[in-house]
């Protein structure tokens, strides 16, 4: 399982458009990069996964390097509704999954 | 759709009493569950996880343990609590796959514990 290094905290303000980057220098050859939103007194929440390029669905796009070592999730026009933490994993074939402390996004209006 | 409960919410407990939390799914067969534990302001801990009934792994030695008697049924247990124990405990499931490393999984409301 690829350890993952991410900062602990961001700020931004309403309407930005926000990058959270993670590395993952040791990401083995099955592993998926994925993320993962969580509010307070709340379960986490699946955004985005991704193997390489570029992936993108209705909340986020995430890019993934050819060499894989890190990944960057962007999120278009944060309100302060997207003030939460933003886990970047990667995973084997167990499905087990290993969650940092993760990134605490603070959006200000 | 797929659904996934546990109860109870909140639990406050003394230490060294007895614990029983219990997760249940619906609407999907044969998933892999997993239980969660998120001190506070930290990110979640693996707990167990099982691939099918009465299968059941260890991720970190301590004195809980898990069980799983059905197919959709993950129960959560401790014969005596110790403080450490307080945090949030999170179950959760995924769809059973084979080969592709597929990373999402489902998480539950959650049960606040806080041993006194």
């Amino acid at each position: 399982l690829a350890k993952t290094t991410q900062p602990i905290s961001m700020d931004s303000y309403e309407g930005q458009e926000v990058n959270i980057t993670c590395s993952h220098n040791n990401i083995a050859t099955n592993d998926y990069i994925t993320w993962y939103q969580q509010f307070p007194s709340q379960g986490p929440r699946f955004i985005i996964q991704g193997y390489k390029t570029k992936v993108t669905n209705e909340v986020a796009s995430l890019f993934i390097p050819a060499d894989r070592k890190s990944s960057t999730l962007s999120l278009p026009r944060v309100s302060l509704s997207d003030t939460a933490v933003y886990y970047c994993l990667g995973g084997g074939a167990t499905n087990k999954l290993i969650f940092g402390t993760g990134t605490l996004l603070a959006v200000q209006p | 759709s797929q659904t996934i409960h546990q109860w109870p919410a909140t639990l406050v407990q003394p230490v060294g009493s007895p614990l029983s939390l219990e997760c249940t799914v619906e609407g999907t067969s044969n998933p892999n569950l997993y239980w969660y534990r998120q001190a506070a302001g930290r990110g979640l801990q693996l707990l167990f996880y099982s691939v099918g009934i009465g299968q059941i792994s260890s991720e970190v030695p301590q004195n809980l343990s898990a069980s799983r008697p059905q197919d959709r049924q993950f129960i959560l247990s401790s014969k005596k609590l110790l403080l450490s124990d307080s945090g949030f405990y999170l179950c959760a499931w995924s769809p059973r796959t084979s080969g592709v490393s597929y990373n999402e999984q489902f998480f539950g409301p959650g049960t606040r514990l806080t041993v006194l």
